[in-house]
């Protein structure tokens, strides 16, 4: 069965301290595609970063950062020095066989005070 | 280039009447997908379309359908609406319909069922 867990329901800083967001995957493929949105309250999903199951290799994009590890199955993503602006809802997803239906987890509701 | 555009807004319907939503690609994209997002859950995968065809359909009742038209845009029609269907339906594009490809979502019409 094909499933994302997000266990982190709400997280809750203040500005400036470093948030990391956890999702734990399940899937029978070998080959599939690992994703994080951001939903702001507008409600639209922004991709944020795609990652294959080949490439382990962490990655880097300005204050974000995401932690791809096969071994457990995680893909966790980090803000450093978070902003008011990154309060939204994260969603961690994977797609499906050999299509691109994408599983989504439950999301967690980060909220950064001023 | 507009991103995915999605009409109406906001739809407040009865139960039991019908309902069609409407999605217009980036343009260059032939792939179309369908998700509901009820509230506090992650969006789960209605259909996916591509060239017109039918390419993946997810665990949803047949009085979910959908079709693509020769320029690419979308329609989701839902019959005999139930309270149960009040959600955001998001629509998302993407270049291609396999799992590689990233898909970018539009803002999504809010329906809500009385």
């Amino acid at each position: 069965a094909q499933k994302v867990t997000q266990a982190q329901t709400e997280i809750s800083v203040v500005e400036k301290e470093d948030v990391t967001l956890d999702c734990v995957y399940e899937t029978r493929d070998t080959t599939y595609y690992l994703f994080w949105y951001k939903q702001p309250p507008s409600g639209e999903l922004v991709f944020l970063i795609r990652r294959n199951s080949f490439d382990e290799q962490n990655e880097i994009s300005g204050r974000y950062s995401w932690n791809f590890q096969k071994s457990t199955s995680s893909f966790n993503f980090t803000i450093t020095a978070s902003q008011v602006v990154d309060s939204a809802v994260y969603f961690c997803a994977l797609t499906m066989g050999s299509q691109g239906n994408l599983i989504f987890g439950k999301g967690t509701k980060l909220s950064v005070k001023p | 280039d507009a991103g995915v555009t999605q009409s109406p807004t906001h739809l407040i319907k009865t139960r039991g009447q019908h309902v069609t939503l409407r999605c217009s690609p980036i343009s260059g994209h032939k792939s179309v997908s369908w998700y509901q997002q009820v509230l506090g859950q992650g969006p789960q995968f209605i259909f996916q379309y591509y060239e017109k065809e039918e390419r993946g359909r997810g665990n949803f009742p047949d009085r979910f359908s959908a079709r693509q038209f020769p320029n690419y845009s979308s329609e989701l029609n839902v019959n005999a609406l139930l309270l149960g269907d009040s959600a955001l339906y998001l629509c998302a594009s993407s270049s291609a319909p396999d799992r590689s490809h990233e898909q970018y979502f539009g803002p999504g019409t809010r329906l809500t069922v009385t």
